[in-house]
């Protein structure tokens, strides 16, 4: 999963401020899935991309969080006003076709203070 | 609602005691099975995928199997290296979704 990128690695936030988790895929893959893990929790699915699509975004928070996945870099997922409940280790993961769920990056650890 | 539950929560081993995590599921249609390795601080990496009951998969000293209602991995003559969370997720059809267990945490002591 060393080709899934993911950036920054970690990220502190003061409440009130934005915050942008970056995703690069593995060359070829077109599909990006964000995720997000709270301490104790299980993995938490949040939304489903293609290039310049939004597939499924029903595990999104319906304020203050959204996502993109443009046709030329990243795809992005960015929480405004943070919260201390935000707190969490954000993941992408990435794939094209049947084994989409195969590969995860490291993750943004986002401390909100 | 679509349930996936990993048992034990944690499970301590001594290095070549053989054992097996469960993860029992409740969903309609299932799609697809998986299983990852999640080491602290790091993204989940990519064990198996199961489609059918009865299906079995190895790597190593791992071994997944499948039922209809749960899905086991076994791990044989472990190593302190295999200790990590051990996650399991299900994928139904007509979704694009991991649900995701809240994992086992196996410690192997040498």
């Amino acid at each position: 999963n060393a080709g899934v990128m993911q950036n920054p690695r970690h990220l502190v936030r003061r409440r009130g401020q934005e915050a942008r988790l970056r995703c690069s895929p593995m060359k070829g893959h077109s599909h990006v899935y964000w995720y997000r893990q709270l301490p104790e929790e299980g993995l938490k699915f949040m939304v489903y991309l293609q290039k310049e699509n939004i597939i499924d975004e029903s595990g999104m928070p319906k304020e203050r969080f959204s996502a993109e996945f443009p046709k030329e870099g990243p795809s992005i997922l960015r929480i405004q006003q943070v919260v201390r409940g935000d707190s969490a280790a954000y993941f992408c993961a990435t794939g094209v076709g049947s084994r989409t769920e195969a590969f995860f990056g490291q993750g943004t650890r986002l401390t909100v203070v | 609602e679509d349930q996936v539950t990993q048992s034990p929560e944690a499970l301590r081993l001594q290095e070549g005691e053989s054992s097996s995590l469960n993860c029992s599921y409740t969903v309609s249609g299932l799609r697809g099975l998986f299983w990852y390795r999640q080491d602290p601080g790091k993204g989940p990496e990519f064990l198996f995928t199961l489609y059918s009951a009865g299906e079995e998969k190895e790597k190593e000293r791992l071994k997944a199997t499948l039922t209809k209602k749960e899905s086991f991995l076994h791990i044989t003559a472990p190593k302190p290296e295999d200790s990590a969370t051990y996650l399991c997720a299900v994928l139904k059809g007509g979704s694009e979704k991991l649900v995701f267990g809240k994992g086992t945490k196996l410690t192997v002591n040498p």
